[in-house]
């Protein structure tokens, strides 16, 4: 079974410039997270779909930042336009029942992103 | 303020002795406590969960505790092998939440030959 991906692994763009990442959850997997960790921080949560519904967006920095899962499979992660702070490991997660008997998270490998 | 506090500072264990990670938390009555493993370049992997009204839980060479009054988990690895060498996560999923997990930095775990 595959696993959560992410792509690109790396990007490196100007301040300014506007950069999407994909995620591919695990197959079945309803819950799709997005998490952030700049460098020598924890790592932060951003936002949660359930299906294509936004569950909770809290952790989104701010409105330069769109996250979208349309039907309900892999989801996109836009900055527009990007800012050095945006810098960090961008991580996507997926979990098939958060609030019930497997609410384990699984990882993909993480986008590096880095504006300069 | 909420937060999670682990070891900043890396461990360092001689191989086949007992490894044992700690994690602190404050202002959180969390659900369930998580641990994942994090290597270079790598996303984190879940390893083990913990419920709020479970003491302990064992998978192989792996053991946590969860200990609601203290606030505190303890990771254990027991045997441990250089491979069990990465930086180790935990993460809490406060009961008020639509599962934002909530995480600690992570301790650098190094195993020595």
């Amino acid at each position: 079974e595959a696993g959560v991906t992410q792509f690109p692994s790396h990007s490196v763009i100007e301040k300014g410039q506007t950069v999407t990442l994909r995620c591919d959850p695990i197959s079945g997997h309803d819950n799709l997270y997005w998490y952030r960790r700049v460098m020598g921080k924890e790592i932060k949560f951003l936002l949660h779909f359930v299906k294509e519904s936004k569950q909770d967006e809290s952790g989104m920095p701010n409105n330069r930042f769109l996250a979208e899962r349309t039907g309900g499979t892999y989801s996109t992660l836009k900055v527009q336009p990007a800012e050095l702070e945006d810098s960090g490991v961008y991580f996507c997660a997926s979990s098939q029942d958060p609030w019930g008997s497997a609410p384990e998270a699984f990882f993909g490998q993480g986008t590096r992103l880095t504006v300069v | 303020s909420q937060k999670i506090e682990q070891n900043s500072e890396a461990l360092n264990i001689q191989e086949g002795k007992t490894a044992t990670l700690t994690c602190n938390y404050t202002n959180y009555s969390p659900a369930y406590l998580q641990w994942y493993r994090q290597d270079p370049g790598r996303g984190p992997v879940f390893l083990l969960l913990i419920r709020e009204n479970e003491k302990e839980k064992r998978k192989e060479r792996l053991k946590v505790t969860f200990d609601t009054t203290l606030k505190q988990s303890l990771f254990h690895i027991t045997a441990s092998q250089p491979a069990d060498s990465a930086t180790y996560l935990c993460a809490l999923d406060p009961m008020d939440s639509n599962y934002q997990l909530i995480w600690g930095a992570g301790t650098k775990l190094i195993i020595k030959p």
